[in-house]
């Protein structure tokens, strides 16, 4: 399983953009990129999840240069609400074990 | 639509006892996953259920064993608890052998003195 490396911790303030950056270098070509998000107390849950390229959703976007050795999370006009620990995993959809790591942990300021 | 729900909520065992989690996965699932995280850690995984067969298992001795029901509930025991025991074990569920992504609980505290 390909192993990420994240920062421990960011801060940023409310109605910024946040971007999370993940390297994951030995990314094999199977693998997909996810992201979750975890609240204190609270099982994790699932952001956004991508190949190459870049994805959207309502929450986030995902950008995925093209040899994928990293990722960017992208969190648009972050709230307080927005405060958590963001996970960057990498593996198959053939494989149903989530490889966590530490995880950023994102504190979100007044 | 109730989502994955879990139970007990908080649990406290003392040394060497045994215990035993539940999980109900989300409506539709089939899958059912468990996790163990320790305090200020990423989850960790300790084994897989679908079609009442483990089918993977991470890093976790034998004192851990599950079971799924064929209503696709499951269960999470762990014998001779051990202090390093102590965490929030959380399930995930998805849909067939290899979800796309899943849906966690909210967890099980466990606290081992």
């Amino acid at each position: 399983l390909a192993k990420t490396t994240q920062p421990i911790s960011m801060d940023s303030y409310e109605g910024q953009e946040v971007n999370i950056t993940c390297s994951h270098n030995n990314i094999a070509t199977n693998d997909y990129i996810t992201w979750y998000q975890q609240f204190p107390s609270q099982g994790p849950r699932f952001i956004i999840q991508g190949y190459k390229t870049k994805v959207t959703n309502e929450v986030a976007s995902l950008f995925i240069p093209a040899d994928r050795k990293s990722s960017t999370l992208s969190l648009p006009r972050v709230s307080l609400s927005d405060t958590a620990v963001y996970y960057c995993l990498v593996g198959s959809n053939a494989g149903n074990m989530l490889t966590f790591g530490g995880g950023t942990r994102l504190m979100v300021k007044p | 639509d109730a989502g994955v729900t879990q139970s007990p909520t908080h649990l406290i065992k003392t040394r060497g006892q045994q215990v035993t989690l539940r999980c109900s996965p989300k409506s539709g699932h089939d899958t059912v996953s468990w996790y163990q995280q320790a305090l200020g850690q990423g989850p960790q995984f300790i084994f897989q259920y679908y079609e009442e067969e483990e089918r993977q298992r991470g890093n976790f001795p034998d004192r851990f064993s599950g079971h799924q029901f064929p209503n696709y509930s499951s269960e999470l025991n762990v014998n001779a608890l051990l202090l390093g025991d102590s965490a929030l074990y959380l399930c995930a569920s998805g849909m067939g052998a290899a979800p796309y992504e899943q849906y966690f609980g909210p967890g099980t505290r466990l606290t081992v003195t």
